[in-house]
C-alpha cells in the first residue's frame, strides 16, 4: 500500500542553523501539507501546497519557513534559521484530490539546541 | 475561524469499562476525522465522518457525527489496554486548502 515517507526521522541542529525536512508524498497525490506538533500539544497546520504554489499558510509559517517541490516527487520544508521553539514533530501529508482524505507521513522529530 | 474542542483532555479508565470522548467544532464543516497517536508516532486514521448522523464502528471504537450540534463522539466499549493512546479529532472544509484543524487531543490510559 502506498504511503507518505519522511526523512530524516530525527534531526538535531544548533539554533540559527538551516534545516531541510524531506517528504515523498504518495505518487498520484496532488495536494501537499506540512503540520507540526510541539511535544504534548495538538497538531497545527503550517502550509498547504497545490499546483506548485502555496495555497494557504498559517501564522506560524513566517519568513523563516519555505516549501518546495523540486523534482516532482519530493516535497521539502526549509527552516532558514532555527529557533529553540521550532523543536517539534513535523508531519507531511498528502491527498489525491479535493474532497479526499489526507494521509500522514511518520514525521520528523526536530530538536533545536 | 474554525476551532475544535475536545473533552476530556485526560482520561484514565479501567479495562472493561465504557466511555465517550467528545469533539465540538465552531463552524460548519464538511468532514470530521478521528485519529489515534501512540507516543512518538504518527497519526493513524480511525474514522472519516461525512454526513449528519454518520456512525462508524471498528472493533471497540464507534464514532458518530451530529452536524447540527457540531458534535462528534468517539465511544469506547469494554476498553482494553491496547487502546491506550492519544485520540485527536479534526475537521476540514471542502473549500480552499482543506487544511485540517485539530482538537487538543484526549490522552487515554486504560489500566488493567
Amino acid at each position: 500500500e502506498p504511503e507518505v515517507t519522511q526523512t530524516p526521522s530525527h534531526q538535531v541542529t544548533q539554533m540559527g542553523q538551516e534545516v531541510i525536512l524531506r517528504c515523498v508524498p504518495i505518487s498520484n497525490h496532488l495536494y501537499f501539507y506540512w503540520y507540526r506538533q510541539i511535544l504534548g500539544q495538538k497538531v497545527e497546520f503550517l502550509v498547504s501546497f497545490y499546483n506548485n504554489e502555496i495555497s494557504e499558510k498559517s501564522e506560524i509559517f513566517d519568513d523563516q519557513f519555505s516549501v518546495e517541490r523540486p523534482d516532482g516527487s519530493n516535497f521539502t520544508l526549509k527552516i532558514r534559521s532555527t529557533k529553540l521553539e521550532d523543536s517539534a514533530m513535523y508531519f507531511c501529508a498528502s491527498r489525491v484530490h479535493s474532497g479526499e482524505e489526507q494521509f500522514f507521513g511518520p514525521g520528523t522529530r526536530l530538536t533545536v539546541l | 475561524e474554525l476551532k475544535v474542542e475536545q473533552n476530556p483532555l485526560f482520561l484514565s479508565m479501567q479495562e472493561g469499562k465504557n466511555y465517550t470522548i467528545y469533539c465540538n467544532y465552531s463552524t460548519t464543516s464538511d468532514r470530521l476525522y478521528w485519529y489515534r497517536q501512540d507516543p512518538g508516532k504518527s497519526l493513524e486514521s480511525l474514522f472519516v465522518l461525512l454526513s449528519n448522523g454518520a456512525v462508524k464502528q471498528e472493533g471497540r471504537l464507534m464514532a458518530s457525527l451530529d452536524t447540527k450540534a457540531r458534535l462528534s463522539t468517539l465511544h469506547i466499549t469494554a476498553a482494553v489496554h491496547d487502546l491506550s493512546a492519544t485520540y485527536f479529532c479534526a475537521v476540514d472544509r471542502s473549500q480552499g486548502a482543506q487544511k485540517l484543524v485539530f482538537g487538543q487531543g484526549t490522552r487515554l490510559t486504560i489500566n488493567p
